[in-house]
Order: C-alpha cells, then sequence, then structure tokens
C-alpha cells in the first residue's frame, strides 16, 4: 500500500498569511496513463467533505484561487495564500493512482 | 443540487451485521463510481470500497475484504454497504463520495458503533 505522510500535523497560521502543508508518498504517484491522482480536501467542522484540488494542481469548481496545489512524484504541497478564517479545519491529501486508495494523516489549520 | 445523503447506521455488537444506504440526487447516479469512506472517532480518514458505475467492478480495503460488499440500485439511485461481522474496530462515521472527479462530492456521514 502507499503511505502518505502529511507534514506538519498542526499549523497555527496568523490571518492573512500563507500556509503551506507538505504530503510525501512512500511510491511514485504517477498512473500508467500518465496522470498522477494526488487531491487535497478540506474538512470543516459541522461540513461534508471537499474537495479543493485534484491530479495535483487542478482547483475544483467553487475553490478559491487562494488555494494552489503544486509537486510531482512523490512530493506535493498544498499553499494558501492568504489565509482565511473560514479555512480553519483538517486537509487531506489523498492518492487514487491505484487501490487501495489512501489518505495522509491530516493537518489541522488553526487560527493563531 | 447534488446531494448524498447516508442513513442505516446505529449501534449493533460485535458480530452482528447493518446495512448502510446511499441516497443520491442532483446527478446521473448510473453515470459514476461511488466510494465508502470511513472516519473513526478523532481519526483521519479511511477508504473503505469502491464500485464501479455499472456494479461491474469492486474494490474493497483488505480490512473489510470477506466481510463488507459494496452494492448499488441504479434504477433508485441508491449506494449500498453491507456489513457483517462486525468488530469494535469498525466504529466510525461511513461516508459515501462520487468518483467522477475523484471524491469530487461527499455525504455527511452515518455514524456506526459497534459495542456490546
Amino acid at each position: 500500500d502507499i503511505v502518505m505522510t502529511q507534514t506538519p500535523l498542526s499549523s497555527p497560521v496568523t490571518l492573512g498569511q500563507p500556509a503551506s502543508i507538505s504530503c510525501r508518498s512512500s511510491q511514485s504517484l504517477v498512473h500508467s496513463d500518465g496522470n498522477t491522482y494526488l487531491s487535497w480536501l478540506q474538512q470543516r467542522p459541522g461540513q461534508p467533505l471537499r474537495l479543493l484540488i485534484y491530479k495535483i494542481s487542478n482547483r475544483f469548481s467553487g475553490v478559491p484561487d487562494r488555494f494552489s496545489g503544486s509537486g510531482a512524484g512523490t512530493d506535493f504541497t498544498l499553499k494558501i495564500s492568504r489565509v482565511e478564517a473560514e479555512d480553519v479545519g483538517v486537509y487531506y491529501c489523498m492518492h487514487a493512482t491505484q487501490f487501495p486508495i489512501t489518505f495522509g494523516q491530516g493537518t489541522r489549520l488553526e487560527i493563531k | 443540487q447534488l446531494q448524498l445523503v447516508e442513513s442505516g447506521g446505529g449501534v449493533v455488537q460485535p458480530g452482528g451485521s447493518l446495512r448502510l444506504s446511499c441516497a443520491a440526487s442532483g446527478f446521473t447516479f448510473s453515470g459514476d463510481g461511488m466510494h465508502w469512506v470511513r472516519q473513526a472517532p478523532g481519526k483521519g480518514l479511511e477508504w473503505v470500497a469502491f464500485i464501479r458505475f455499472d456494479g461491474t467492478k469492486k474494490y474493497y480495503a483488505d480490512s473489510v475484504k470477506g466481510r463488507f460488499t459494496i452494492s448499488r440500485d441504479n434504477s433508485n439511485n441508491t449506494l449500498y454497504l453491507q456489513m457483517s461481522s462486525l468488530r469494535t474496530e469498525d466504529t466510525a462515521v461511513y461516508h459515501c463520495a462520487r468518483d467522477r472527479v475523484l471524491f469530487d462530492y461527499w455525504g455527511q456521514g452515518t455514524l456506526v458503533t459497534v459495542s456490546s
């Protein structure tokens, strides 16, 4: 199974400042079809899980452009250019390159 | 408006069975693969099972293989998870999620508690 490791596990951030979360996979996430199926999800209290980014860097419909994804192979990053109060929650990276699909441990974003 | 609404959770004794449902609306359910993902209390996400849009292929996590069965009824826009031989470690909120853009929409989840 592919192991997804996120850092940090907790990230206190000042409103208006940037935030960054790293995700490393135990093996390459490049699929045989050439795509890299790495996504980022957001979990806010009382809300359904929300897809933010898919295939490394594609913002899903309705996701603000302050969210961006980057990376390749085994190393990936989610960046928030200016954190807003509504961004508080837990962020997960995940891969869907092969079964079983696996998730990172989650990174809790909180406001300082 | 796209909606996924899970139901069927509850308290069950170890060794018992339960069937979860996920009612889909607002999209062409028969055109999309679907997943079940669970989250134990205070823990992270664990993928459970996937079913192709037409039900012809199914995949399971090792932790549930042989005990859980994913299925769907495209005529009623409903996804199911039949759970048997339940263990205390199966206690979690179970979410269904659509696969069109890799988990693009999720339900709120239904809580399953396995306890004597």
